[in-house]
């Protein structure tokens, strides 16, 4: 069974900073790209950042580049996000995602975890 | 505002057959694959359609995606109360390297 299961959320001041902490399991990690996808409660889904297979290749919104970094670490089948210079607007839940292929351009978002509520707030 | 344009709302009886439109550009659905997203209340969102039109093991063909030019659109035939929830598409979009999210469609089956 495909399971993502994501930690590391929690209340954080304005302008501090956070790891978010993503573990995979139920298939062979390092063939599959990577994404963070939030949701403010009630609101829409905003894509974050994603990764590819090896990561090689990442890619960031507009919205957090320069601020949020997203690796992974294939050995532990694992993707991370740290979140820097943080703002009220980054609160949201987080959700990490496994994409349909190897890359981050072109595939879906087919496997979802239940995700990881940031709050931003001081 | 969100890059890609979905109605706010869409409804429909039980057993109706509804659509819900998604409107891009060149950028993104014009020259990318649509996927498709349902999230039903207090659950995380789950593909629904990918590639356009495929559909993921497990999902009913009672829902079926399209796409030409520009937009890109989601059918529901057979309308289920199970049905209701949030409807999303998305699009990766080489102007800005990103993947956007249209603004969502809440379904009700009435």
């Amino acid at each position: 069974e495909v399971r993502m299961v994501e930690s590391g959320g929690k209340a954080v001041r304005p302008g501090g900073s956070l790891r978010l902490s993503c573990e995979a399991s139920g298939f062979i990690f390092d063939d599959y790209a990577m994404s963070w996808v939030r949701q403010v409660p009630g609101k829409g889904l905003e894509w974050v950042a994603g990764i590819n297979w090896n990561g090689g290749n990442t890619g960031a919104a507009p919205s957090v580049k320069n601020r949020f970094i997203i690796s992974r670490d294939n050995a532990r089948n694992s993707v991370y996000l740290d979140m820097g210079s943080l703002r009220v607007e980054d609160t949201a839940l987080y959700y990490c995602c496994r994409m349909g292929g190897t890359h981050i351009y072109g595939s879906g978002f087919d496997f979802w975890g239940q995700g990881t509520l940031v709050t931003v707030s001081s | 505002q969100s890059v890609l344009t979905q109605p706010p709302s869409a409804s429909g009886t039980p057993g109706q057959r509804i659509t819900i439109s998604c409107s891009g550009s060149g950028p993104n659905i014009g020259r990318n694959w649509v996927h498709w997203y349902q999230q039903v209340p207090g659950s995380a969102p789950q593909l629904l359609i990918h590639s356009n039109i495929q559909r993921p093991s497990g999902v009913p063909d009672r829902f079926s995606g399209s796409k030409s030019g520009s937009s890109a659109s989601l059918a529901i035939s057979g309308l289920r109360s199970e049905d209701e929830g949030d409807y999303y598409c998305a699009a990766w979009d080489d102007r800005i390297s990103s993947v956007v999210f249209g603004g969502g469609t809440k379904v009700t089956v009435l």
